[in-house]
């Protein structure tokens, strides 16, 4: 049972637009989610998270959108550019829980 | 200042065989993460150790056991292979308790069972 989805395996986007990624969950008991970023043959490295008490937080280009009754959260990049074409991975997890739930990640490919 | 190691880089073993990954963390943090990326899934939780005991684990079966040793490095063994425990495998280290916050991720290993 996918606990965290990523339901689009892929996105393309042209340099300068807005890349939308999404991600729902079903476990409403979830309180924190993450996005994470992941190059080819590196490990993947944090970019931005929300908690539950927050429907949006905003770091740079990066801002992360949280809409609870959905149970859906989505990763806006502004402007895109080439360098940010990698796999985003969305994370969950529970108050008072060690474990990070992963969805399965979006391949993301910003052209010229 | 150095990330969260791991060795070896890729590992090739057949069925039935033993396969032990070693992890590295960054300097200072006492917790390690070990997670499994197969094809097609997710990053999957498989364990966390931290001050040197296991906290938790994934639901993974017995034959996927570790240890954390009083330098905080750790290993993951994987007992009697099977085809399927082909994925890399990605340790994570952070300093507090916990992943909820920021988790410093190494380059993975490759295992591949033949």
């Amino acid at each position: 049972d996918q606990q965290v989805k990523q339901n689009s395996p892929s996105l393309s986007v042209q340099e300068g637009r807005i890349s939308i990624l999404n991600c729902d969950y079903t476990n409403s008991m979830f309180d924190y989610f993450l996005w994470y970023k992941k190059y080819p043959a590196e490990g993947p490295t944090f970019l931005i998270s929300i908690s539950s008490i927050k429907d949006k937080n905003e770091d740079g280009r990066f801002t992360v959108f949280l809409n609870k009754s959905a149970k859906h959260l989505s990763l806006h990049i502004v402007p895109s550019q080439p360098g940010d074409s990698a796999v985003y991975f969305c994370a969950a997890s529970a108050q008072n829980t060690d474990k990070l739930i992963f969805g399965t990640g979006t391949r993301l490919q910003v052209f010229p | 200042e150095a990330g969260v190691t791991q060795s070896p880089t890729h590992l090739i073993k057949t069925r039935g065989q033993q396969a032990t990954l070693r992890c590295s963390p960054i300097s200072g943090h006492t917790s390690v993460y070990w997670y499994q990326q197969a094809l097609g899934l997710g990053l999957q939780f498989l364990l966390w150790y931290d001050e040197g005991e296991e906290r938790n684990r994934g639901n993974f079966p017995p034959r996927f056991s570790g240890r954390q040793f009083p330098n905080y490095s750790s290993e993951l063994n994987v007992n009697a292979l099977e085809l399927e425990d082909s994925a890399l495998y990605l340790c994570a280290s952070s300093s507090g308790t916990g992943p909820t916050g920021e988790l410093f991720f190494g380059e993975g290993s490759r295992l591949t069972v033949l």
